[in-house]
């Protein structure tokens, strides 16, 4: 059972340019939910995060949206630039754990 | 170190041996997690430490896969038997116990098994 779903796969932008990434996920106990950024040979690194008691989270030119009701969320990154290009991942963790529940990843490429 | 460090970064190993995969956490983070990750996939959970404890090991495929964190800092991962479905990038994060602090990756120690 794949708890958080994301998509598309993988995605080209021009520079300049929006590039949005969708995730939704299944399970309500979920109430934290982050977006990592890795780089080929890197480990993934965070991005910017959101709680559910808030709809929407701005740091920079990265910005989350929160559907709690719709149980999805989305990554819009702007002004796109080459050196995004790196695979994006969401994720969501909850419980006393705290462990993350990763989706599948999404390939940016941003041309120049 | 400032980070979380992971060696080997590459590791390769033939079918049937045992390999052992170790992580050097940020200093004073009582959390510790392994991850593995297959080509194409996003980080799957392994287990989780609190302290010198596996607090949780659900994500562990089979017997094969052990972890210890004996003094809550350094944990090492230890397959026994491995096999070609084991090759993957394993990852290691450590985070402060509280709600929602962030978790830091290392930059994984590549394993393939020929």
């Amino acid at each position: 059972q794949q708890q958080v779903k994301q998509s598309p796969q993988s995605l080209i932008v021009q520079k300049g340019g929006i590039s949005i990434i969708n995730c939704a996920y299944e399970n309500t106990a979920f109430d934290y939910f982050p977006w990592y950024q890795q780089f080929p040979g890197k480990g993934p690194a965070l991005l910017i995060a959101i709680r559910p008691d808030v709809s929407e989270k701005k740091e920079g030119r990265f910005t989350i949206s929160f559907n709690k009701s719709a149980k999805q969320f989305s990554l819009h990154i702007m002004d796109s630039q080459p050196g995004d290009s790196a695979t994006y991942f969401c994720a969501a963790s909850g419980g006393s754990n705290y462990k993350l529940t990763f989706g599948k990843g999404t390939l940016l490429t941003v041309n120049p | 170190g400032a980070g979380v460090s992971q060696t080997p970064s590459n590791k390769v190993t033939e079918k049937g041996k045992y390999v052992e995969l170790r992580c050097d956490p940020i200093s004073g983070h009582t959390a510790l997690y392994w991850y593995r990750q297959s080509l194409g996939q996003g980080p799957e959970f392994l287990i989780y430490f609190q302290g010198t404890g596996a607090a949780d090991d659900s994500g562990l495929p089979n017997d094969r896969f052990f972890a210890v964190r004996p003094e809550g800092s350094v944990s090492t991962l230890k397959i026994q038997r491995t096999e070609r479905g084991d090759s993957a990038v394993y990852l290691c994060a450590s985070r402060f116990t509280g709600p929602n602090t962030e978790a830091f990756f290392g930059q994984g120690t590549r394993l393939t098994v020929v």
